[in-house]
């Protein structure tokens, strides 16, 4: 199987813009859940969709939004950037998103904001 | 809330020395532990995982045992190659309430190994 993907792997944006990240997860997986990652605030939940639903959500300002489509695909948004939303983005993949499955995590995508 | 704590790095070894990474946590209910793994420019692999107390999980020369009345899920290799430079990441998939698809994880551990 292939495994999850995420595009674009880097991205450059200036503060105010907004930004659409893009996860595929693996096939027959409907959970997909967002991470961020920084140096200083390591690896913090975002949020997490299942069916197209938005089951769990993690400790982030509104600017931070997401979607999950019927075939499972997930985008999330960022508006109004900031220079503290530089970081990894990370999404990952599982059966149906409990907590005894594996979560299968994409390469990443790299914001930098300006 | 749920927390994992990881001991304190980076981690220097030479190749062949025994590696231990430390790892408790704290989590109401039953939680499920892992360990990923994260090379350079990359995304984080799974390493093992343990679902119940005194589950050991294993791959790749790594173990770790659940253990809920230390509440430790300590990571050990008995002989560590240049290859095993990473961080690792200690994780904790909580069973209860409507936790659904959420890992809190460990700061992580720089491992870098010299031959």
């Amino acid at each position: 199987k292939a495994g999850v993907t995420q595009t674009p792997r880097y991205l450059i944006k200036t503060r105010g813009q907004q930004v659409t990240l893009s996860c595929s997860p693996i096939s027959g997986h409907r959970s997909v859940s967002w991470y961020q990652q920084t140096p200083g605030q390591g690896l913090q939940f975002l949020f997490e969709y299942f069916s197209e639903t938005q089951r769990n959500k993690g400790n982030f300002p509104g600017r931070f939004s997401g979607r999950q489509f019927s075939n499972s695909r997930s985008e999330m948004n960022v508006s109004t950037l900031e220079l503290g939303d530089s970081a990894l983005y990370l999404c990952a993949s599982s059966p149906g998103g409990t907590a005894r499955e594996t979560q299968y995590f994409g390469p990443g995508t790299r914001l930098l904001v300006l | 809330g749920d927390s994992v704590t990881q001991m304190e790095g980076p981690v220097t070894l030479s190749e062949e020395a025994f590696l231990t990474i430390n790892c408790t946590y704290t989590a109401t209910g039953y939680p499920s532990l892992f360990w990923y793994v994260q090379y350079p420019g990359e995304g984080l692999q799974l390493l093992l995982k343990a679902t119940k107390a005194d589950d050991k999980g294993s791959n790749k020369g790594f173990e770790a045992t659940y253990r809920k009345e230390t509440t430790s899920f300590h990571l050990e290799k008995g002989s560590v190659q240049v290859s095993d430079s990473a961080v690792y990441f200690c994780a904790l998939g909580d069973a209860g309430g409507t936790s659904y698809g959420k890992l809190t994880f460990g700061q992580g551990t720089i491992l870098t190994v010299h031959p």
